[in-house]
């Protein structure tokens, strides 16, 4: 059953600690997106990977988030320090590039800064 | 700014109706248009996509597709209490170099009622 894999599922911390979010791509997949979702906002694309190398991360705080891809089979996405405005539920998504330009979404994580 | 466009809704349509969800984009040059489902407190699940002007069938959802005039909707028959979600119209973003990178809407709230 393939699917994209993200952990912690949630995670409650306080304003300033840093927190590391991962994600496990469908195996195959060499896309990947990082997203964050909150009710104003809706689905914001964060930042996006092809064969491992970023593409785009201007949907990003440059100052506070990074994201990296260790390997095909890991997305990291970091935020240090983190902030109440922070909180949000992060989306990790994976496709194949000539696939159709299909996404296929992880089960979020759903983040808590207080 | 490309854009895409759906009302928010809530749309509320009786049980066995058919519910209409409609989506408006801006980039001509877009190929791609994906229909995910959202419900509360889970991830996006991609329920249809089209790639062909016209209509495509898979159950009781059927999505239309007319680029000359910039819009992709999604019908779906026998509307069911479980199709109670979010949905959210995505389309690809021809400028991003076939990444595979989409632009989604906002997403409509579809209630259907008992």
């Amino acid at each position: 059953d393939a699917r994209v894999t993200q952990t912690p599922r949630h995670k409650v911390t306080e304003m300033g600690q840093e927190v590391t979010m991962r994600c496990q791509p469908i195996l195959g997949h060499n896309t990947v997106f990082w997203y964050r979702q909150t009710m104003m906002q809706g689905l914001e694309l964060l930042a996006y990977f092809r064969n491992r190398a970023p593409l785009d991360d201007s949907g990003m705080p440059k100052d506070r988030f990074s994201a990296e891809m260790p390997d095909a089979t890991l997305a990291t996405l970091k935020i240090q320090p983190s902030e109440p405005r922070d909180s949000a539920v992060y989306f990790c998504a994976s496709g194949l590039s000539g696939g159709g330009d299909t996404q296929y979404f992880g089960p979020g994580t759903r983040l808590t800064v207080l | 700014q490309k854009e895409v466009e759906q009302n928010s809704g809530p749309l509320s349509v009786p049980e066995g109706a058919i519910a209409s969800l409609n989506c408006t984009y801006s980039d001509r040059g877009s190929q791609s248009f994906f229909w995910y489902r959202q419900y509360s407190g889970k991830s996006p699940e991609l329920i249809m996509f089209i790639y062909s002007n016209g209509d495509k069938e898979d159950g009781r959802f059927t999505a239309q597709l007319n680029k000359a005039s910039q819009y992709v909707s999604l019908l779906i028959r026998d509307s069911q209490p479980s199709d109670s979600a979010t949905y959210l119209c995505a389309v690809n973003d021809k400028g991003s170099s076939n990444t595979g990178k989409l632009i989604f809407g906002q997403g409509t709230t579809l209630q259907v009622k008992p």
